[in-house]
């Protein structure tokens, strides 16, 4: 059955370095959303994008996030330089148009920043 | 999530029902859900509620909408072990129906 896939699901690293999360929305799914969370501050919306423009980032630190859809089937999440506060689990969640907006979520990648 | 509320703990036996419950501040959302998230995976919508209903029933679970007090709730009968979980409650609003409003999420522990 269709489903969102996140690579890497798991990626240590250090402070500092580049990370970049890939996101393979379904395929038909229009609006791509990239999430994070963590025990302090719970889910945390950082960016959607639909058809393939960006809506909304107001969530995501512009200064070390970025969000891109090169094309229908791929969304990336990067962080340059990464820093220990980072570490969460990023979540990319898809959907189509319908009326009550179900959103399809991806198994997350679990990052930690060292 | 500062403007949808949960509380963060529940805890039940086995075979008896859990009620979770949630309040949200915005009068102009339009649907209003109950995702789940067992440990390991992202969240599953469980199921959704329009603003205009009161109540909406799907086998075990009963979700319970009062607009006037901007309280949602999910019941879920007979709970078993697969139920422990976290479930979130989430709305949408009127003005960016793309989005979803978050609340900070309830562990379920349902004890044998």
């Amino acid at each position: 059955d269709a489903r969102v896939t996140q690579t890497p699901r798991d990626k240590v690293t250090e402070m500092g370095q580049e990370v970049t999360m890939r996101c393979q929305p379904i395929l038909g799914h229009n609006t791509v959303f990239w999430y994070r969370q963590t025990m302090m501050q719970g889910l945390e919306l950082l960016a959607y994008f639909r058809n393939r423009a960006p809506l909304d980032d107001s969530g995501m630190p512009k200064d070390r996030f970025s969000a891109e859809m090169p094309d229908a089937t791929l969304a990336t999440l990067k962080i340059q330089p990464s820093e220990p506060r980072d570490s969460a689990v990023y979540f990319c969640a898809s959907a189509r148009d319908s009326p009550y907006n179900e959103q399809f979520f991806g198994p997350g990648t679990r990052l930690t920043v060292l | 999530g500062e403007d949808v509320e949960q509380s963060l703990f529940l805890s039940v036996r086995e075979g008896d029902s859990s009620v979770i419950n949630c309040t949200y501040t915005d009068s102009s959302s339009t649907y209003l859900y109950w995702y789940k998230q067992e440990p390991g995976a992202g969240l599953q919508l469980l199921t959704y509620i329009f603003s205009n209903m009161d109540m909406k029933q799907d086998q075990r679970l009963t979700v319970l909408l009062n607009k006037k007090d901007k309280h949602l709730s999910l019941r879920i009968a007979d709970t078993q072990t697969g139920d422990s979980a976290i479930y979130f409650c989430a709305e949408t609003r009127m003005d960016s129906s793309y989005k979803l409003i978050f609340g900070s999420g309830t562990r379920l522990l349902v004890r044998p």
